[in-house]
């Protein structure tokens, strides 16, 4: 079965404090997908990164930045010197191989909020 | 970004029907219909491989769909229910991209 489980329900952080958003997943695939997806306060879902299961190489993007581990099941992302526009609801997603059906399964989010 | 969801509010009664439309621009194969809810995050209602298949999701009861054609995918209560009151999100995917999903912007629907 598929799963993704985010902890943690809320987090609140002062600006320009680094935070991190944990995500746990389960899978019996040997290729799957880890997506993670922005939704602010506006409420449209902003993809923001997809990582392969046979690429453990971590993945910086500016203030964003991806720690994916295979040997713990965790895709974890980190937002350094946060701003209040990273304000939002952040899923993290698995998903299945291409030709697959019913191809992701969302966590449950994780609200963020940066206090000014 | 090619996906149009109508409409994006609705308020409706108990018991009366409702269609949800969706409609994409980007020709790709995938189309899901997700409704989200407070503290359950998205959840798959039906999802459609080609035009004329469809197939369940993890929440299908209450509802039905219709792909169309290979752009429109539509989402239809029969029979309203206060439970169904939800953001619905229509998204698209294609094995050939490389983004994952594209979602619509959603649509708000209420049923009093």
């Amino acid at each position: 079965a598929q799963k993704v489980t985010q902890a943690q329900t809320e987090i609140s952080v002062v600006e320009k404090e680094d935070v991190t958003l944990d995500c746990v997943y389960e899978t019996r695939d040997t290729t799957y997908y880890l997506f993670w997806y922005k939704q602010p306060p506006s409420g449209e879902l902003v993809f923001l990164i997809r990582r392969n299961s046979f690429d453990e190489q971590n993945e910086i993007s500016g203030r964003y930045s991806w720690n994916f581990q295979k040997s713990t099941s965790s895709f974890n992302f980190t937002i350094t010197a946060s701003q209040v526009v990273d304000s939002a609801v952040y899923f993290c997603a698995l998903g299945r191989r291409p030709n697959t059906g019913n191809q992701f399964y969302f966590g449950t989010g994780t609200s963020l909020t940066v206090i000014p | 970004a090619g996906i149009t969801q109508s409409p994006r509010h609705k308020v409706t009664e108990t018991g009366t029907p409702v269609t949800l439309r969706c409609h994409q621009t980007e020709n790709h194969r995938y189309m899901y219909w997700y409704r989200q809810d407070p503290g359950m995050g998205l959840r798959l209602i039906y999802y459609s491989a080609s035009e004329g298949t469809t197939d369940k999701g993890e929440v299908p009861n209450g509802y039905n769909v219709s792909r169309l054609n290979k752009r429109e995918f539509s989402l239809r209560l029969e029979s309203a229910a206060p439970s169904q009151t939800s953001v619905y999100f229509c998204a698209i995917s294609d094995p050939g991209t490389t983004g994952g999903y594209t979602f619509g912007s959603g649509t708000r629907l209420t049923v009093v």
